[in-house]
């Protein structure tokens, strides 16, 4: 079936970028999220993407699309201590009813 | 929009005894989602409705799991009996449809003793 892998941990220092990657299989794929949890609180959907577009940006949240590497990444801009938290990467297909989620990276960020 | 409500947001009780989960979609929304999330499994879906029936219920775990939506507002997840290895954190989403995201209730931590 698909699948969708991230890296578990990310550590960076505050005011500097982060970057979160993920990978996954299925070809088909035709929508592609970013959700953010924080502790204690459900996941919450950060930006999404179309599987036509290659870039996405909104505010200190970019997001990549290499449709051929089917690959995508979340960069986070002057990432701040409020960033902390696990980032899901999710797919879709347009056939699909439901998402196909990855174990999710948490970002920690540090003084 | 309240959002997507969850009841209750703790639940710690002992070994068989009975769990009910309770969600409340947002208003309009055709889909309803029970997830369930450990450190060791990440985010399992158990099961999803469509305008209150159920779709696709391969990722309950077992018979000791039921999950019913009497009306559009009101959905419950049943645990019953419940054991150790159920302790976890329990979602709930629901979607406008097929096309739009998923929104996310605050879940439900239980634990098992």
């Amino acid at each position: 079936g698909e699948d969708v892998e991230q890296s578990l941990f990310l550590s960076v220092r505050e005011g500097d970028s982060s970057v979160i990657n993920c990978t996954y299989t299925d070809s088909s794929s035709t929508y592609l999220y970013w959700y953010k949890q924080e502790p204690g609180a459900g996941l919450q959907l950060l930006t999404y993407i179309f599987s036509n577009m290659d870039m996405k940006q909104d505010q200190r949240l970019t997001v990549l699309l290499n449709k051929k590497d089917k690959h995508l990444s979340l960069r986070i801009a002057d990432t701040q201590t409020g960033d902390s938290a696990i980032y899901f990467c999710a797919e879709k297909s347009g056939g699909s009813y439901i998402p196909t989620f990855g174990r999710g990276t948490s970002l920690i960020v540090h003084p | 929009d309240a959002g997507v409500i969850q009841s209750p947001r703790h639940e710690v009780t002992e070994m068989g005894q009975e769990v009910t989960l309770r969600c409340k979609p947002i208003s309009g929304h055709d889909y309803l989602f029970w997830y369930r999330q450990t450190m060791m499994r990440g985010l399992e879906l158990l099961i999803y409705f469509n305008n209150n029936v159920p779709i696709d219920d391969s990722g309950m775990p077992e018979d000791r799991f039921s999950a019913k939506m009497p009306n559009a507002s009101f959905s419950t997840l049943k645990i019953q009996p419940s054991e150790p290895r159920d302790s976890a954190v329990y979602f709930c989403a629901s979607s406008l449809d097929r096309v739009h995201e998923q929104y996310f209730g605050p879940g439900t931590r239980l634990t098992v003793t």
